[in-house]
């Protein structure tokens, strides 16, 4: 994998589905792994910082999985609820602290 | 609240002039900023890092003369996109890492320039 790919591109659930999206990313000089959320005419904001191989961070009902061995992060939201509705961005920082995006997952949950 | 805040947010002008993006964080100082542009459906992608006190460093493919940051204080960046013309029009966002360069970033609330 050379750059930071995310899937899918766009998911449509109902209030109360549980989802998730994947994040994968180069292992060669991986520092960290971030998750943003993005609504709508806002800045984006930073949901988990995650480093080490095997970390799982948690927020509510959002949680994320990292492998840093075979390059893939997941998301998880359990009980979508509509103002879950935003893109996720996932970004890969390398030592030097570039963040590397990717496309981002845009999630629509319908009351 | 909003820690960093860029302005405009909109700006529409004709081909030929230049235009200024400021970026401020408002409750930190920011000795790196990022400058990053989004083209329709695709990610962001990262034009230049800002350096407080140094030259900015450009990524690959961007010109430096047209796209000129100036870094003159710990809580301000500024992007000049300089003659400006149609096909610089795009998303252009700012952000800046809160406690040291691998932390996080914090993101101003993006630009959207239209060049006619």
């Amino acid at each position: 994998i050379l750059n930071v790919e995310q899937s899918p591109q766009s998911l449509h659930v109902q209030e109360g589905d549980s989802t998730n999206f994947t994040c994968s990313f180069p292992s060669s000089n991986f520092y960290a792994l971030h998750w943003y959320r993005w609504e709508t005419a806002k800045s984006p904001e930073a949901l988990f910082v995650m480093t080490l191989n095997g970390d799982e961070k948690k927020k509510g009902r959002i949680s994320a999985t990292l492998n840093t061995k075979e390059g893939y992060s997941y998301l998880y939201i359990k009980g979508s609820q509509p103002e879950d509705s935003a893109t996720y961005l996932c970004a890969s920082v390398s030592d030097a602290g570039k963040s590397t995006f990717g496309d981002g997952t845009t999630l629509t949950v319908k009351p | 609240g909003a820690v960093v805040s860029q302005h405009p947010s909109r700006v529409i002008c004709k081909s030929g002039t230049s235009v200024k993006i400021e970026c401020r964080s408002l409750d930190f100082q920011a000795t790196t900023m990022f400058w990053y542009r989004q083209f329709p459906k695709q990610s962001l992608m990262l034009m230049a890092t800002s350096n407080e006190g140094s030259k900015a460093t450009y990524e690959q493919g961007v010109e430096k003369d047209k796209f000129l940051i100036n870094h003159a204080s710990l809580t301000l960046s500024t992007l000049t996109v300089t003659s400006a013309h149609p096909e610089d029009s795009s998303f252009y966002i700012c952000s800046a890492p809160r406690q040291g360069v691998n932390s996080p970033l914090h993101f101003g609330n993006g630009t959207r320039l239209t060049v006619t």
